[in-house]
């Protein structure tokens, strides 16, 4: 079973960028039949899906919510399998614990979210 | 984006009642409606792929009905185990989004 560990710094102050990197065991980030996505909870917020990336061949696919408004970039590093995010000028709001999701597109054509990693909690504030 | 809509908030149970859970959507999900369970300290955990299908290794006391835009998931008989928080997710529509969730507790 895939097993995803996210890590990140903790604290982040605001107005600066939030990185964070999830590593992937026991599958690989160029499988082409997974998509890996970002999800992030908060008290205020509850479950918010951020964004995806998928590798099919030749190139990366991404997609992300609007409601982020471009503040978020998802890539990989096939050397190292794992995904990371990037969510720029963060505030108070973007306090959250973040999930890193494998998921699929299945025979319905639509994008599950299956297998989740135990999540990193994300502090904004000076 | 499609909103997801849960009632009730809190349900307070005994172990071996049954439980019923409601999601109701903004607009049709069509079947693509799947729900998570989580328990403090843990990520969610997909029960239900679709609205009536239960994902890998999920017993059968959980099941799950509807289409369109309001849905149930029943748990048949409560276990000590199954209090936790339900969460509703509809996967038709980008952006995903997901209920604000039900909280099964114990009586």
């Amino acid at each position: 079973q895939v097993q995803l560990r996210e890590s990140g710094p903790g604290l982040v102050k605001p107005s600066q960028t939030l990185s964070l990197t999830c590593a992937v065991s026991d599958d690989s980030v160029k499988n082409a039949q997974f998509y890996w996505s970002w999800v992030r909870q908060s008290p205020g917020k509850g479950l918010e899906w951020i964004g995806y990336i998928g590798y099919i061949p030749s190139s990366e696919r991404t997609h992300y919510n609007p409601a982020l408004n471009s503040r978020a970039t998802i890539s990989g590093d096939t050397s190292k399998n794992s995904i990371s995010l990037i969510l720029s000028s963060v505030t108070a709001a973007d306090t959250a614990v973040y999930y890193c999701i494998r998921g699929h597109y299945d025979s319905s054509g639509y994008y599950s979210l299956d297998q989740w990693g135990r999540g990193t909690l994300v502090t904004v504030s000076s | 984006e499609i909103l997801l809509t849960q009632s009730p908030a809190t349900l307070s149970l005994s172990p071996g009642e049954r439980a019923t859970l409601s999601c109701r959507a903004s607009q049709s999900v069509n079947s693509y409606l799947a729900w998570f369970q989580q328990k403090p300290g843990q990520a969610p955990r997909l029960l239900m792929s679709d609205a009536s299908t239960r994902a890998t290794g999920i017993p059968a006391r959980f099941s799950g009905s509807g289409s369109g835009t309001d849905f149930t998931l029943t748990i048949s008989s409560l276990e000590p185990e199954d209090f936790a928080i339900y969460y509703c997710q509809q996967r038709t529509n980008w952006p995903l989004t997901f209920g604000g969730g039900t909280r099964v507790e114990i009586k």
